[in-house]
């Protein structure tokens, strides 16, 4: 299988634990985005990075987020002192850019890791 | 800031037509159109870019007025399988960091 996979698909724990995602994009692809989704809404950016450098980082990022890509291949997202608030999709995408340059590739999505905070 | 979609819903016996429509309230590099179904990963479908070049799916048609920063999604004839969640996401500086919309449910009816 070629495309982008997450780990784990779901994950179940309770208020206050931290929890771990982890993103394998496409091989060749050098920009990894991280989204969030709830039930009825449309995916909501958090991150995304360039090779192992993390460009942007949304302000709906709390300081409990953190991500890493450290060698630029593979990517985690980790949550500290999860909260109820914190259920949701967590998306994976990845997408070959050219840096410098005005990117216009599609992304191409993981099928998510669920997020189940008790 | 995000895109707003219209309609929100929209229930289409087969082979009927739908349009959907995505307004930004920023000037945009391009548009890009995913469909979500139920329990699955967001699919590519259409990426219109300033200055009129598109790239995506054969049966699926859009347009984008820059001036306007508006983008409509045309499906016709539509299949059982166009059922989903259609997301569009607007990218301002062309770094592909995309603002969804927040969907438009279309159900399609045999």
């Amino acid at each position: 299988d070629t495309g982008v996979s997450q780990d784990p698909r779901h994950k179940i724990t309770k208020r206050g634990q931290n929890v771990t995602f982890r993103c394998d994009p496409i091989s060749e692809h050098n920009r990894l985005y991280w989204y969030r989704q709830t039930l009825g809404q449309g995916p909501e950016f958090l991150t995304y990075f360039q090779n192992e450098a993390q460009l942007e980082k949304s302000r709906l990022l709390s300081d409990r987020f953190s991500a890493e890509r450290p060698k630029g291949s593979f990517s985690t997202l980790e949550i500290q002192r999860t909260e109820q608030g914190d259920s949701a999709m967590y998306l994976c995408a990845s997408s070959l850019g050219v840096s410098g340059r005005r990117s216009t590739g599609e992304l191409f999505f993981g099928e998510g890791s669920r997020l189940t905070v008790l | 800031q995000q895109p707003v979609q219209s309609p929100q819903a929209v229930i289409l016996r087969e082979g009927e037509d739908a349009v959907i429509n995505c307004s930004s309230s920023k000037a945009l590099y391009s548009v890009h159109w995913y469909r979500q179904k139920h329990g699955e990963a967001p699919v590519f479908l259409m990426i219109l870019l300033k200055g009129g070049e598109q790239k995506g799916h054969e049966k699926i048609s859009a347009s984008f007025n820059e001036k306007k920063q508006q983008s409509s999604l045309y499906l016709t004839a539509s299949q059982l399988s166009y059922s989903g969640t259609y997301f569009c996401g607007t990218d301002s500086v062309g770094a592909q960091k995309l603002v969804f919309g927040q969907g438009t449910r279309l159900t399609i009816n045999p």
